[in-house]
This record gives C-alpha cells, structure tokens and sequence, in this order.
C-alpha cells in the first residue's frame, strides 16, 4: 500500500472551514484514498473514501487531484467537537485476504478554537 | 447504527496469565480486526479474520492468538500476557475498508 504524509498538526476556528491535506504521491490506479478520525478516547471513525473523483457526504467532502498524488479532507464548518486526529490511509479495496488492511500513519492532530 | 462492542474498558493483569479480550458486532459483517494502539506507534494490525473459523495475521501477530467461532464474535487471546502487551487494543468489524471501531480495551499487564 502507498504511503501518506499529513502534516502533523493543524488549528481551524470553529464555524470556519477545516481543510486538511495529504500526500500519496506512490499510489497506484487501483488504490482508494480513506480517511478516519479518532477523538480523544474513542476508537477510530470512518470519514469518507474515493478513488479519482471528488466525494461529499454528511460529514465532510474528499478533493483528490487530477493526478490523485495529493488530496484534501475538507469540513465544512468545524465544530469544536471536530478536535481529533485525522488519517488519510490509501488501500486498496480487493476481494480476498487483502480486505481491510488499513496502516494508520501518524495522522494530523486538528484542533478546533471557538 | 453499527455497534461493536468489547468485553471491557479497562482491565488489569499479572504476568503470565491467560487474557481473552472479547469483540461482538451487530451487523453481520463477515471481516473483524483486532488493533493496538500505543503512543507514537499509532495503531498496528495484529490479526483479522474475513469468515468464520479463518484468520490471517497483520502486522503483529507475535504472542497473540485469535479465535473466530461465529460470525459476530472475534476474540484476542494473550496465551501468557506480558508487560509489552500493555496497550489499548481497538475491535472493529466491516465491509471492504469501511471499518467501524470499537471503544477500546485499556489492558494494563502488571
């Protein structure tokens, strides 16, 4: 699985928009792009996952460039309770024993001022 | 909602003793994972299973055993627990990497 680099920390002001990068610059054409959460003391959240085009959800939207080497997290209006650490994993999504093997990086730790 | 539950959050034991760390899910997925997390290591798979009676070892399977009887249920067992298992170990369940946690066992190995 391709690696990710994502910055170690990141501040956003609460109702402002949380946009939050990540590098994959060796990922390959059949690697989706995920992203999780975990909040202090819970056990990681799923975010939201693609492969090439833009995806919105409820709880944030995913920009992966032309080129998917990069993308972006974006929460639209954080919230306090957004504070948490961020993973970016990249994975692919194939049948078999291969299934779910996420590697957790070190993630960005977001924390949301009011 | 998906529920994944675990036995404990919090758990204490001596060296050498027997754990059994215990995970049930609620929504009929067929992968469980069994996670540690510790500080600055972030989170290491140690096994999963994709069906009933199979399992595969992740990253750190070393002294660690796992047992898949039912589908909903996915157990870690510790054969004789050391100091280095001291640890949070996360339980999730899911479908391709849509994974859902659960809250976390704090073992503490004494």
């Amino acid at each position: 699985d391709a690696k990710t680099t994502q910055p170690p920390s990141m501040d956003c002001a609460e109702g402002r928009a949380a946009n939050l990068p990540c590098n994959h610059s060796t990922i390959s054409g059949n690697e989706y792009v995920y992203w999780y959460r975990q909040i202090h003391s819970q056990g990681p959240q799923y975010i939201i996952h693609g492969l090439k085009n833009n995806e919105t959800n409820e709880m944030a939207s995913l920009i992966i460039t032309e080129d998917r080497k990069s993308s972006t997290l974006i929460l639209p209006h954080a919230t306090l309770r957004d504070t948490a650490v961020y993973y970016c994993i990249v994975s692919t999504s194939a049948g078999g024993t291969s299934y779910g093997k996420l590697t957790f990086g070190q993630g960005t730790i977001l924390t949301v001022h009011p | 909602d998906v529920k994944v539950t675990q036995s404990s959050r919090y758990l204490v034991k001596r060296t050498g003793e027997k754990v059994f760390l215990e995970c049930v899910q609620d929504m009929d997925h067929e992968n469980m994972f069994w996670y540690r997390q510790d500080p600055g290591l972030g989170l290491r798979l140690i096994y999963f299973s994709y069906d009933v009676k199979m399992k595969e070892k992740g990253d750190i399977p070393e002294g660690y055993s796992v047992s898949r009887e039912k589908k909903e249920r996915f157990s870690l067992i510790l054969e004789s627990a050391s100091t280095y298992q001291t640890s949070m170990y996360l339980c999730a369940s899911g479908v391709y990497n849509e994974q859902f946690f659960g809250p976390g066992t704090r073992l503490t190995v004494l």
